[in-house]
């Protein structure tokens, strides 16, 4: 099992339409979970943390943390065309010396 | 605020040629750094991470190393490149208050 695992995508959704993005995770010890968007030829920039199970809001975006389960969502509400990019997950195990493991990420497409 | 400057942004180099990526951070001291390369269709991969200058580890065994000479500085080197090592490198600095990672800009190679 890899260790930071995304759905292959892509993933393609209307202008205002909520787009749900997950991803799962093998260590059990994991403390730090991250939501990076990706625009084409960009580097990554942060958008969500979440430490702790339950859900986190920023604006249109939610985190949700189930450690139980060993998953991690991202939910874009009132999705828009800006939106449209890749999307990685990273998970911080702990005592990794903070190296952060990253999915192979997911395209979102949001259609106008 | 931290700012992250790697050069050059873009390159193309010739199979067996040397390479020289540097990195620069200002707006922190101390800061735990690391380089990346996410190649054409495949995930965020974790090539050398630094906790201070001179120390650095090693993720992947590969023709690349790395040097930290100065605190905010880190550089990626090789003395011949392989057509596998095209790709895009990001630096990335930790950032201990928020707990989270930010990248630079990036730096794509291309091999040929």
């Amino acid at each position: 099992q890899k260790e930071v695992e995304q759905n292959s995508g892509p993933l393609s959704v209307p202008e205002g339409a909520i787009a749900s993005l997950n991803c799962t995770y093998s260590d059990r010890g994991s403390q730090s979970f991250f939501w990076y968007r990706q625009y084409s030829g960009k580097s990554p920039e942060l958008i969500m943390s979440i430490y702790s199970n339950g859900d986190k809001e920023d604006g249109r975006f939610t985190a949700q943390l189930n450690k139980a389960s060993q998953y991690v969502s991202l939910l874009i509400r009132d999705s828009q065309p800006s939106d449209s990019a890749t999307y990685l997950c990273a998970v911080r195990k702990s005592g990794a010396n903070s190296k952060l493991t990253f999915g192979k990420g997911i395209t979102l497409s949001v259609r106008p | 605020s931290q700012t992250i400057h790697q050069w050059p942004a873009t390159l193309v180099q010739p199979v067996g040629s040397p390479l020289s990526l540097e990195c620069t951070v200002e707006g922190t001291s101390n800061p735990n750094l690391y380089w990346y390369r996410q190649a054409a269709g495949r995930g965020l991969q974790l090539l050398f991470y630094s906790v201070g200058i001179g120390q650095i580890s090693s993720e992947v065994p590969q023709n690349l190393s790395a040097s930290r000479p100065q605190d905010r500085q880190f550089i990626l080197s090789s003395k011949k490149l392989l057509l596998s090592d095209s790709g895009f490198y990001l630096c990335a600095c930790f950032l201990m208050g928020p707990g989270e990672l930010f990248f630079g800009e990036g730096s794509r190679l291309t091999v040929l």
